[in-house]
């Protein structure tokens, strides 16, 4: 168990809607990663924030939008969704000020647009 | 920016053998890190092994050891008596220092035989 925690497990929509997907990080980690793993695909970073704030942007849509609330969790919002938006959504985290320290991920969240 | 490639999409090997996984990454930086993970069939993300760029000598955890040769830009696994439990899909990343985003390869999918 990596102490990160997502939900829902799995989410099954239809195109043109919106989803929000839930992130716990571990206790006393400041920092929450978003990763989108299409099929068969290596992990793609979408965002990171670091103790509510957004630190970093990679390739992360417009119709994406995330936040990290004052208790660290996080959400991550995808609106009108595609079928191609279909994927394994993880979220990890870590302890900021220690670059080598591991992203330690969650079970992560599989979304099918239908 | 930093591209990390896995030229292997899939391997198998008989249960007890040795194997050794490929890893080339493309970067101008000096000081960053490299990381293995695991995605087994529960789809969860683990850590496998971690070696610093500065260090020389290659990191070992139990039956998995890297050949880090930096010159090369080359991190491969190499994985020893390989089990059934073995059997997932392995990532490698990179991560640059004082930067906490991930950038991973596209994955071997690792098949031990019993």
């Amino acid at each position: 168990d990596s102490g990160v925690t997502q939900t829902p497990k799995h989410l099954i929509t239809a195109t043109g809607q919106r989803v929000t997907l839930r992130c716990s990080p571990r206790s006393g980690d400041l920092s929450v990663y978003w990763y989108q793993q299409s099929l068969d695909q290596g992990l793609q970073f979408l965002i990171q924030y670091y103790n509510g704030e957004e630190r970093a942007k990679g390739n992360i849509l417009e119709r994406f939008s995330a936040q990290q609330f004052p208790d660290l969790h996080s959400e991550l919002n995808l609106s009108s969704l595609e079928l191609g938006d279909s994927a394994l959504y993880f979220c990890a985290s870590s302890r900021e000020g220690q670059y080598n320290s591991p992203l330690h991920f969650g079970n992560g969240t599989r979304l099918t647009v239908t | 920016a930093q591209t990390v490639t896995q030229s292997q999409p899939e391997m198998s090997v008989q249960e007890a053998e040795t194997v050794t996984l490929s890893c080339t990454y493309d970067t101008s930086e000096n000081n960053y890190y490299l990381f293995w993970y695991k995605q087994p069939p529960s789809r969860q993300m683990i850590l496998v092994i971690r070696q610093e760029a500065y260090k020389q000598q290659n990191a070992t955890e139990n039956r998995f050891s890297v050949n880090f040769q930096k010159a090369a830009k080359s991190f491969s696994l190499k994985i020893s008596d390989s089990q059934l439990g073995d059997t997932a899909m392995y990532f490698c990343a990179f991560r640059l220092f004082g930067n906490e985003k991930l950038t991973f390869g596209t994955g071997t999918r690792l098949t031990i035989i019993p």
